[in-house]
């Protein structure tokens, strides 16, 4: 167990809905980051928050936007869904970013399923 | 785009084999990172190998890096039915506080009992 709590686990919605994939990283840490994972694009970095505010951004999408809160809990929110968007999204967390991360390694939870049909 | 490339694809080994996994980058980095992920779940940090290092080991996993050449490898020794994962290499350019991983796309490790 990562420490990294994310729900729901699995979720099936329709084109042009919009959904909700909430974390908790693990107690004490500071930086959240989301990825997508396809079996076409492989493991893709969307953003990282770090304290509440947004550090780094990959590829993510328009119709994508996340948040950090207070409680450095993070919600992913995903709209006008596209059949394309089915994927499997990961939320990981680390201690710090850039130099106060103490081990760089990153701790992930067991990933929100989507399905779009 | 991928930073990380492993080779092979895919690996099929007999219990008790070593099993060797390459991982080629493109530009520089700050560390590269080798994680397991069991089919459909999370993605589990294995090691951490920084730049100024060539060589690491823990438990059964030994990491090389080479930066002249931008590659690595993971060697898991005395391979067990439970190493059967898909192995991920990923490099961090340490952009200062916009530090991210990249993530190749994965190798797949099957270990026959």
């Amino acid at each position: 167990d990562s420490g990294v709590t994310q729900t729901p686990k699995h979720l099936i919605t329709a084109t042009g809905q919009r959904v909700t994939l909430r974390c908790s990283p693990r107690s004490g840490d500071l930086s959240v980051y989301w990825y997508q994972q396809s079996l076409d694009q492989g493991l893709q970095f969307l953003i990282q928050y770090y304290n509440g505010e947004e550090r780094a951004k990959g590829n993510i999408l328009e119709r994508f936007s996340a948040q950090q809160f207070p409680d450095l809990h993070s919600e992913l929110n995903l709209s006008s869904l596209e059949l394309g968007d089915s994927a499997l999204y990961f939320c990981a967390s680390s201690p710090g970013t850039g130099w106060m991360v103490s081990t760089g390694e990153l701790f992930f939870g067991e990933g929100s399923r989507l399905t779009v049909l | 785009s991928q930073q990380g490339e492993e080779d092979p694809q895919a690996l099929s080994i007999q219990e008790g084999e070593n099993a060797t996994m390459n991982c080629s980058y493109k530009t520089s980095i700050n560390n590269l990172q080798w994680y397991r992920q069991n089919s459909g779940r999370g993605l589990v940090h294995l090691i951490l190998i920084r730049s100024n290092e060539r060589e690491k080991h823990s438990g059964r996993l030994r990491v090389t890096l080479d930066t002249s050449k931008k590659s690595s490898s993971l060697l898991i020794t005395a391979s067990r039915a439970a190493d059967t994962a898909s192995y991920f290499c990923a490099t961090d350019k340490y952009t200062g506080a916009n530090s991210k991983l990249t993530f190749g796309k994965g190798i797949t490790l099957s270990v026959r009992p």
